[in-house]
């Protein structure tokens, strides 16, 4: 069974760092690229980045490029969102999904997602 | 970047009325384009992708149509577990973008 099962909820302060995590399984973690989502409170989709992890390939939204960083540790079968400052216009739901098709070299959409993790910055 | 235009951003209809929602891209897509649908507190679910392709263990109730800019997500006998928001997306080419939502609400 596929599952991807995200770290929990945070509560930082503006100017912290932070990472989050998105454990794979069920599947060959190496072979389907993994995306992260932003949904703000109310809000619709946006998606921020996405990593292949069998060669680390990374593609940016140019709404998130200089804001987050995305990265995958084979070893544990695991993709990360991480910021260094935080600010708290970053609190919203984020979620990680698999993409659909196994070793794309285009563009797919998500077949399996995670199942959130709320970040919470306040002063 | 491709915007996605969605409409209507609300619908409300009945349980057993067919309900159409369509999305337009800002550029051609060919057909590369997804749906999903989201309930409250809950992970998006894909239903279509390929603009046509029903997603293995989607209702038949549900269909996709349309290629280049202009798309339909259609739903032929509403039931009550359709009440939700749903959201096209297009995957032609990065960065990948979502349409606004459509919100289907009890009448």
């Amino acid at each position: 069974e596929v599952q991807l099962v995200q770290s929990g909820a945070e509560v930082k302060k503006p100017g912290e760092s932070l990472k989050i995590s998105c454990k794979a399984s069920g599947y060959s973690f190496t072979s389907y690229w993994i995306g992260w989502v932003r949904q703000m409170p109310g809000q619709g989709l946006e998606w921020m980045g996405s990593i292949y992890p069998g060669d680390s390939e990374t593609r940016y939204s140019p709404s998130f490029q200089a804001q987050v960083t995305i990265s995958a540790d084979k070893s544990i079968s695991t993709v990360y969102l991480q910021w260094s400052r935080l600010k708290a216009s970053d609190s919203a739901m984020y979620y990680c999904a698999r993409g659909l098709v196994r070793g794309a070299e285009t563009p797919v959409p998500f077949d399996y997602w995670g199942q959130a993790t709320l970040v919470t910055v306040s002063s | 970047d491709i915007q996605m235009t969605q409409s209507p951003s609300t619908l409300s209809a009945s349980v057993g009325d067919r309900v159409t929602i369509t999305c337009r891209a800002s550029q051609t897509i060919s057909n590369w384009l997804a749906w999903y649908q989201q309930k409250p507190g809950k992970a998006p679910k894909v239903l279509i992708y390929k603009a046509s392709r029903l997603e293995s263990g989607v209702p038949s109730r549900f269909s996709g149509s349309g290629s280049g800019t202009d798309f339909t997500l259609t739903i032929r006998s509403l039931q009550p577990d359709d009440f939700a928001t749903y959201y096209c997306q297009q995957y032609n080419s990065y960065p990948l973008t979502f349409g606004g939502g459509t919100k289907v609400e009890i009448k």
